[in-house]
């Protein structure tokens, strides 16, 4: 398996709501990322958590929040979120935090706050 | 600074055709890798191919090659043979060490390529 797996696919969501996003690889890759991208920029990194510790947090809003039950799991939790946090959320894996060579993504979930 | 630079925000080929997206790079670190992403307005983001700072050797992956220029600090993708399913968002990345000792993606704005039959 040499995918990474994202669900939903899509999420329309309340300012009041909580949801969450999953993400799954079975690779044993040791690092998992979260990006949020915009239409038509790059992504942007707001989580990377490093054999299930986070290990960066780049001043993501309390609203997201992170969570890594195992090696193979990532969830994005997210509660009383903004319509400007509407977005495509990808998922990423590597081998580790450090030194590996690419980041495998997966499909992404795209997010619309109403 | 640490920075990339595409500086075609837009390009057309022909089908069967190559073509030549560009990037440039900017790092004071003697170790960094570069990476290229495409992008279907599908949205998944697809790994390409790979250039360490200390390959010798252009990477090469199928259709795709990676114009290595380690002292100009390009790092163009080449597209030989385009085929209309390649028309699609290309970021270039570049992993770096950033100030917590972790290793990061710094990101090009990309560039947009429409492939015409």
């Amino acid at each position: 398996d040499t995918e990474v797996t994202q669900t939903p696919k899509h999420l329309v969501m309340g300012m009041t709501n909580k949801k969450s996003l999953k993400c799954e690889q079975h690779m044993g890759h040791r690092a998992m990322y979260w990006y949020k991208q915009k239409a038509k920029k790059p992504p942007e990194l707001m989580f990377v958590y490093s054999y299930e510790k986070l290990s960066i947090n780049e001043s993501v809003p309390s609203r997201f929040s992170p969570e890594c039950p195992n090696s193979s799991l990532l969830n994005l939790h997210l509660h009383a979120l903004q319509p400007e946090d509407s977005a495509l959320y990808l998922c990423a894996s590597s081998q580790d935090g450090q030194g590996a060579k690419e980041l495998l993504f997966g499909s992404g979930t795209q997010l619309s706050v109403l | 600074a640490q920075k990339i630079t595409q500086t075609q925000p837009g390009m057309f080929v022909q089908e069967k055709e190559a073509v030549t997206l560009d990037c440039t790079y900017d790092t004071s670190d003697q170790s960094y890798g570069l990476f290229w992403y495409k992008q279907p307005s599908s949205g998944e983001m697809i790994f390409l191919i790979y250039q360490g700072s200390y390959d010798e050797q252009n990477a090469t992956e199928g259709r795709y090659s990676l114009n290595f220029q380690k002292a100009r600090k390009s790092a163009n993708l080449v597209i030989s043979a385009s085929q209309l399913g390649d028309s699609a968002m290309y970021f270039c990345a570049m992993r770096v060490l950033n100030a917590g000792n972790n290793r990061k993606l710094i990101w090009g704005l990309g560039t947009s390529l429409a492939v015409n039959p």
